[in-house]
């Protein structure tokens, strides 16, 4: 089993500052997925294929990585970009995610 | 547009068999490359994926839950189903079932909270 390990576990920022919240795998996968999830809210799919945006998405966001080491970062933090991202990968079965990172607003 | 929907029982007992059903619209899973997925959250806690079932009717489980799963399709009436047997407290969660797009979990529904209870 593949298992994603998420840094930080928590992170505030203030409005305008650049956030980056990395993944790291314990093999190299092909790809990652980030999803965004809001309080009482279903996750969303956010960045696909490591670095595409899903519809919606804003361009402040973005995604990068390879092998075992991936990240999703926030340009300029809006308050609306509030949530937990969670990674996860389809390279092998069991399909696993990440434990969550929650951003906040500081 | 792409919709789905959980239903479950709400809550049961130990050891009895949880049955969920996904009912989407927007899609067919009888389209070629097509896919629903199971995903659970206990409340507070992470995301765990449970199974997919594709278009073409192969299905794959989380071997973390032993053989408990089965996941099923009615795709005339556009339908996923899951089934876990002899449930425990640690099945208490949120239940989701989400589109697959290879690779993705493209949509997700609103998810259905399932409460273990003696």
């Amino acid at each position: 089993e593949i298992v994603l390990t998420q840094s930080p576990t928590t992170i505030a920022a203030s409005p305008g500052e650049k956030v980056t919240i990395t993944c790291r795998a314990s093999s190299s996968v092909s790809y990652m997925y980030w999803y965004q999830q809001k309080s009482g809210a279903s996750p969303k799919l956010w960045i696909y294929d490591t670095s595409k945006l899903a519809s919606g998405v804003p361009n402040r966001f973005s995604g990068s990585g390879s092998g075992t080491s991936y990240s999703l970062t926030i340009n300029t933090m809006e308050t609306e970009d509030a949530a937990t991202y969670y990674c996860q990968q389809w390279s092998s079965t069991p399909l696993t995610f990440g434990s969550g990172t929650k951003l906040e607003i500081k | 547009q792409v919709t789905l929907k959980e239903s479950g029982p709400g809550i049961l007992q130990p050891s009895q068999t949880l049955s969920l059903t996904c009912t989407f619209s927007g899609f067919s899973l009888s389209t070629y490359g097509m896919g629903v997925g199971w995903i659970r959250q206990p409340s507070g806690k992470g995301l765990e994926w449970l199974a997919n079932i594709w278009w073409d009717d192969d299905k794959y489980y989380n071997p973390s839950l032993k053989n408990r799963l089965t996941i099923s399709k009615d795709t005339s009436n556009n339908q996923a189903f899951l089934k876990i047997t002899n449930v425990d407290t640690a099945d208490t969660a949120t239940y989701y079932c989400a589109r697959i797009i290879p690779h993705r979990f493209a949509y997700w529904g609103q998810g259905t909270l399932v409460t273990v209870s003696s």
